[in-house]
């Protein structure tokens, strides 16, 4: 069965700082990977998938993630973050035939 | 085009009521499903749908029951709600279950069961 894990939880910066979030997955097969972004009192919407090609994936507002398969990782950056940039952001990945799955989410609150 | 719409917004039940949160989408996405939304524990889906008729289980369906009898409908039931139930509820809609199809998510609809 694929899982799909984000170790921080509550992540604080400063508006200019970088982001990284973490986006680990298991899954033994072909997957695609999706950032979705909820921000507060909205619903989801996709910021970036990757499902084949290029590993490195530019979605909205200035945000990328790296597919680093040996690492089962999809970590999604961003150079400079602003205030409107706080949200929850959710990874989620599914393998071929498999329905999607959800990490637990990461809280991100960005300080003017 | 209003993508997919949910309602109601807000709802208060008590324990061993029923209810119906309703959901509809107007992109003739063939593939729709319901999550719910716990602190701490991300979207987790209850069911789903790959296309009028035809419904199946997802991670934590018990308690709940859905049916698809048009494209464009996917209501989903609480038979006997529980305060368990507590929660975020959001519908979402896409082409294809297949892979790299981007799902569409609704408004939601948070549920307080007393």
């Amino acid at each position: 069965a694929q899982s799909v894990s984000q170790h921080n939880h509550h992540v604080i910066l400063s508006e200019a700082a970088s982001l990284e979030l973490g986006c680990n997955y298991s899954y033994g097969g072909t997957v695609n990977l999706f950032w979705y972004v909820q921000y507060p009192g909205q619903h989801l919407q996709l910021l970036l998938k990757y499902f084949s090609g290029d590993p490195l994936v530019k979605g909205i507002k200035g945000f990328e993630a790296e597919f680093i398969k040996s690492k089962f990782s999809f970590n999604l950056r961003k150079p400079s973050v602003q205030w409107s940039d706080t949200a929850e952001y959710f990874c989620a990945v599914n393998g071929a035939y498999e329905k999607l799955t959800f990490g637990t989410g990461t809280r991100l609150t960005i300080i003017p | 085009n209003a993508g997919v719409t949910q309602t109601p917004k807000f709802q208060v039940l008590k324990t061993g009521q029923s209810m119906t949160l309703q959901c509809a989408q107007d992109m003739n996405h063939e593939y729709m499903s319901w999550y719910r939304q716990d602190p701490g524990m991300g979207l987790r889906l209850i069911h789903y749908s790959v296309g009028a008729g035809i419904t199946d289980q997802g991670e934590v369906p018990n308690g709940y029951n859905v049916s698809r009898s048009t494209t464009e409908d996917f209501p989903l039931r609480l038979l006997l709600a529980a305060p368990s139930q507590t929660s975020v509820y959001f519908c979402a809609s896409s082409t294809d279950r297949g892979p790299g199809h981007e799902q569409f998510f609704g408004p939601g609809t948070r549920l307080t069961v007393l």
